[in-house]
């Protein structure tokens, strides 16, 4: 059965700095895979998908990466904003199942 | 706008009662779902549907109902056998769920539901 993990549960950095989420999944047979982000008592919004063909995905200071073989996927925020703070989500799509979620990782960025 | 409305934002349960929570999504998907999250917790599946009057239950159904006679309302009972009721509860849509690998997930801003 799939499990997503991410790590770590939660991060402190200042303003500025780059910083790097993490996400491992057991089982590399994946449609996509997607992050998100969640502010408190708010719904998911997602910041990127990376389809199982490609190897990441930018968004402006955001940039996902993919790695199926090893089952990992990297989340990268530059020059970090308090505005970032937020805990993100990642899950990955398998066939004929609903999306798996991970437990996600709570950021705090400090001015 | 397109989107997916949940109501109420929050919920109070009682001892023994069943309470339904609504999700209305304007976006022609045709999958919708219902996603658990406690404290510290990732979402866990309790039911999704990929088609009108078609539904299959997620990792933890046990306690929770759903229907689906419109492709717009996907509703969500939780039922007096639903113990632990307490916790954030999430809906969202997608295209079709069929597993298309560029197929993005929507969701609703949640209801919180509560037991008295």
């Amino acid at each position: 059965k799939q499990e997503v993990t991410q790590i770590p549960a939660a991060l402190s950095v200042p303003e500025g700095e780059n910083l790097v989420l993490n996400c491992s999944f057991t089982d590399s047979a994946i449609y996509n895979l997607q992050w998100f982000r969640q502010d408190p008592g708010k719904g998911l919004t997602s910041l990127l998908l990376i389809q199982s063909s490609q190897r990441e995905q930018t968004s402006g200071r955001l940039n996902a990466s993919l790695d199926k073989s090893s089952g990992r996927s990297t989340l990268y925020i530059a020059a970090s904003q308090p505005g970032d703070s937020a805990t993100y989500l990642c899950a990955v799509k398998e066939a004929g199942t609903a999306l798996i979620f991970g437990k996600g990782t709570t950021l705090s960025v400090s001015s | 706008d397109g989107g997916i409305t949940q109501s109420p934002k929050y919920l109070f349960r009682k001892e023994g009662q069943n309470v339904t929570l609504s999700c209305e999504q304007n976006l022609n998907h045709d999958a919708m779902y219902w996603y658990r999250q406690d404290p510290g917790q990732g979402l866990r599946l309790i039911y999704y549907s990929q088609i009108v009057n078609d539904f299959q239950k997620g990792d933890i159904a046990e306690g929770y109902s759903v229907s689906r006679e419109k492709k717009e309302s996907f509703p969500l009972t939780v039922t007096s056998a639903q113990k632990n009721p307490t916790a954030f509860y999430l809906c969202a849509s997608s295209i079709s769920g069929q597993g298309r690998t560029n197929e993005k997930l929507f969701f609703g801003s949640g209801t919180q539901l509560s037991v008295l």
